[in-house]
């Protein structure tokens, strides 16, 4: 029953190295996302993808990438972490429908740890 | 500019005790308003949204939440809370003005005392 699939739960990098955060979705959504959750933030937009090829910076895209090949993956990349990336991120997706209104899907998350 | 506002952080209610959760948001216009929630580990999911009409929504899990246009809030209740309901409940506003960003609200992380 899974629908949005994050392959890594928990990782651990180093500081400087390159960082690829894979999501992959099975409900043919347009919409795809990438969020990061801090405590006492709550969930800040890093970057949204609303078709294949396209991409649109969300609230805090500094230090971060995208990519999307094709419609069901969207990957985030940290291309020199650093360690103020430490944080869980979550991807989402969401029909195109009416904007605004859209349920989105959520991954279970991916922790990342930079040392 | 527009905001979220979830004013508790943490709450701690008994099981079986009523549980109110507040939200307010800052926006010009009535925005599409939904509650998620988190469960240990897990990835956010929804509770409940409101889009118009009924000011009252139901959800799922026996939540359900009420809009109040003039204090622009969407508080969510439930009647008697069970101890698996603990998690974070996460507000969250969708601008109807051709943008795809939702805005969401710190969190309230929800305890429950056997």
């Amino acid at each position: 029953d899974v629908k949005v699939t994050q392959s890594s739960r928990y990782l651990v990098k180093r500081t400087g190295e390159k960082v690829f955060l894979e999501c992959v979705q099975d409900m043919d959504h347009e919409n795809m996302f990438w969020y990061r959750q801090d405590p006492g933030l709550g969930l800040r937009l890093i970057y949204f993808s609303y078709d294949v090829k396209m991409k649109e910076k969300g609230d805090i895209p500094e230090g971060y990438s995208v990519s999307r090949e094709k419609k069901e993956r969207f990957s985030l990349i940290l291309e020199s972490a650093s360690t103020n990336q430490t944080s869980m991120y979550l991807c989402a997706s969401s029909p195109r429908g009416v904007s605004g209104a859209n349920v989105l899907t959520f991954g279970a998350g991916s922790r990342l740890t930079v040392l | 500019a527009q905001s979220v506002t979830q004013p508790d952080i943490h709450i701690t209610v008994s099981e079986g005790a009523s549980l109110e959760l507040r939200c307010n948001y800052s926006y010009g216009a009535t925005p599409y308003l939904f509650w998620y929630v988190q469960s240990p580990g897990q990835g956010l999911q929804l509770l409940l949204k409101y889009f118009s009409g009924d000011t009252l929504v139901q959800g799922i899990k026996g939540f359900e939440a009420e809009f109040k246009r003039s204090q622009s809030s969407f508080n969510l209740r439930k009647p008697s809370v069970h101890w698996s309901d603990a998690a974070e409940y996460f507000c969250a506003v969708g601008q109807p003005s051709g943008t795809y960003k939702y805005i969401f609200g710190t969190g309230t992380r929800l305890k429950v005392l056997a």
